[in-house]
């Protein structure tokens, strides 16, 4: 079975830093590429990154290119978010999800942020 | 990128069909067949419904059914019931590697 267990949220003040880290089990983590989305509350879900498979390609939203990056230990079966430079808008419960075939297919439990002074 | 376009809420009686439209671009809904769908309920993850425009997971029911034409995407529960009270997410491939997704559909059941 599939899980994938986010943890590493918290309440941060703006300007902040936080890392997420999201364990995988139950298939072969180094052949799956990984994203982060979140969804702020009561709003709708937010792609944030994508990594690929060997942890050599990164792509990043927009709204966190230059503050946030994404990365991976394939030894550890583990997915992480730095964010830095936090601001209110990144107040979100942020998932981690598997990629097959270019599509969300399974997702964390979340872990919510809270980004406030 | 922007978000794709679904209807705030839709609702129907038990037993009845409703369809959930998801409206995006040329640049992913029209330009490739990577579109899902995902129910999420209160407080809980999404959950993939339907994959690939049309494809329903194993254990997903088939009064869930997918479809596209052009840039639109479109989720229809037929048979309407009650634990199908959710919200419902579209999300498309958008080239780059990159997901868009919709603002999300209130499905009431009556």
């Amino acid at each position: 079975e599939v899980q994938l267990v986010e943890s590493g949220g918290g309440v941060v003040q703006p300007g902040g830093s936080l890392r997420l880290s999201c364990a995988a089990s139950g298939f072969t983590f180094n052949t799956y590429w990984m994203h982060w989305v979140r969804q702020a509350p009561g709003k709708g879900l937010v792609w944030v990154s994508r990594m690929n498979s060997d942890g050599t390609n990164t792509t990043y939203a927009d709204s966190v290119k230059g503050r946030f990056t994404i990365s991976r230990d394939n030894a550890k079966n583990t997915l992480y978010l730095q964010m830095t430079s936090l601001r209110a808008e990144d107040t979100a419960v942020y998932y981690c999800v598997r990629d097959v075939k270019y599509q969300p297919e399974s997702w964390g439990q979340g872990t919510l942020v809270i980004v406030s002074s | 990128q922007s978000a794709l376009t679904q209807p705030r809420s839709v609702s129907g009686s038990p037993g009845q069909s409703v369809t959930i439209s998801c409206t995006g671009t040329s640049r992913d809904i029209g330009s490739f067949n990577y579109v899902s769908w995902y129910q999420q309920h209160p407080g809980k993850a999404p959950k993939v419904v339907i994959y690939d425009v049309r494809k329903r997971p194993s254990g997903v029911p088939d009064r869930f059914s997918g479809s596209k034409s052009g840039n639109t995407a479109s989720l229809t529960i037929s048979g309407l019931q009650a634990e199908d009270e959710s919200d419902y997410y579209c999300c498309a491939y958008a080239g780059g590697y990159t997901w868009v997704f919709g603002g999300g559909t209130k499905v009431t059941v009556l």
